[in-house]
């Protein structure tokens, strides 16, 4: 069965540092994984996805993603964080075959909170 | 193009009571999806759909049904509700029939109580 971890369930950072939120995953067959943050009282929006190739996938302002495939991780990243960056991300997964349509699984999510 | 839009912002219910969220895209995806969210569970999909007239589970859809009979609208039905089901309820749709390579685009969610 398909499985997403965000095993922090709070990162605290200040404006200027980097910042990482962690992922770890499980999945039959190849991964897709995704990104996505939640601002208050929001929907969803995409950041990035990772389907094949490259394993540093770049995506919306300015964050970034490292799909580690031994580690089974999917690590968001950014290089300066930003008081704007305050919001609550998700990591998705689902698996590659037809198994797997329609089947995207979320992590519990993590609050992220740049402080000034 | 209005993307994905949800009807009723919010709703209250009493235990036992039915209703159906509204669920509609004009960008013409194949793929539509309905989920909850509770706090520390992350999104939890309800239902869906690959496509008109196909429909299937995901992993929480004890108490609710759905149809797909247009491409473009996807209502969720809660036929008998419980306080069970108090949740926020996003609607999402993403191009082609599955969310292998595809992002999804969300609704701006429907906060329901049952009291």
């Amino acid at each position: 069965a398909q499985s997403v971890a965000q095993p922090e369930d709070q990162v605290n950072v200040a404006e200027g540092n980097p910042l990482t939120v962690k992922c770890t995953y499980s999945v039959s067959g190849n991964p897709y994984l995704f990104w996505y943050v939640q601002y208050p009282n929001r929907g969803l929006q995409f950041l990035l996805k990772y389907i094949t190739g490259d394993n540093l996938v770049k995506g919306s302002y300015g964050f970034e993603a490292e799909f580690n495939k031994s580690q089974t991780s999917f690590h968001l990243k950014k290089p300066s964080a930003l008081v704007s960056d305050s919001a609550l991300y998700f990591c998705a997964v689902t698996g590659e075959g037809s198994s797997n349509t329609g089947k995207l699984i979320f992590g519990q999510g993590t609050t992220l909170q740049v402080k000034p | 193009n209005a993307g994905v839009t949800q009807t009723p912002k919010f709703q209250v219910l009493k235990t036992g009571q039915s209703m159906t969220l509204q669920c509609a895209q004009d960008m013409n995806h194949e793929y539509m999806s309905w989920y909850r969210q509770d706090p520390g569970m992350g999104l939890r999909l309800i239902h869906y759909s690959v496509g008109a007239g196909i429909t299937d589970q995901g992993e929480v859809p004890n108490g609710y049904n759905v149809s797909r009979s247009t491409t473009e609208d996807f209502p969720l039905r809660l036929l008998s509700a419980a306080p069970s089901q108090t949740s926020v309820y996003f609607c999402a749709s993403s191009i082609g029939q599955g969310v292998g390579h595809n992002e999804q685009f969300f609704g701006p969610g429907t906060r329901l109580t049952v009291l």
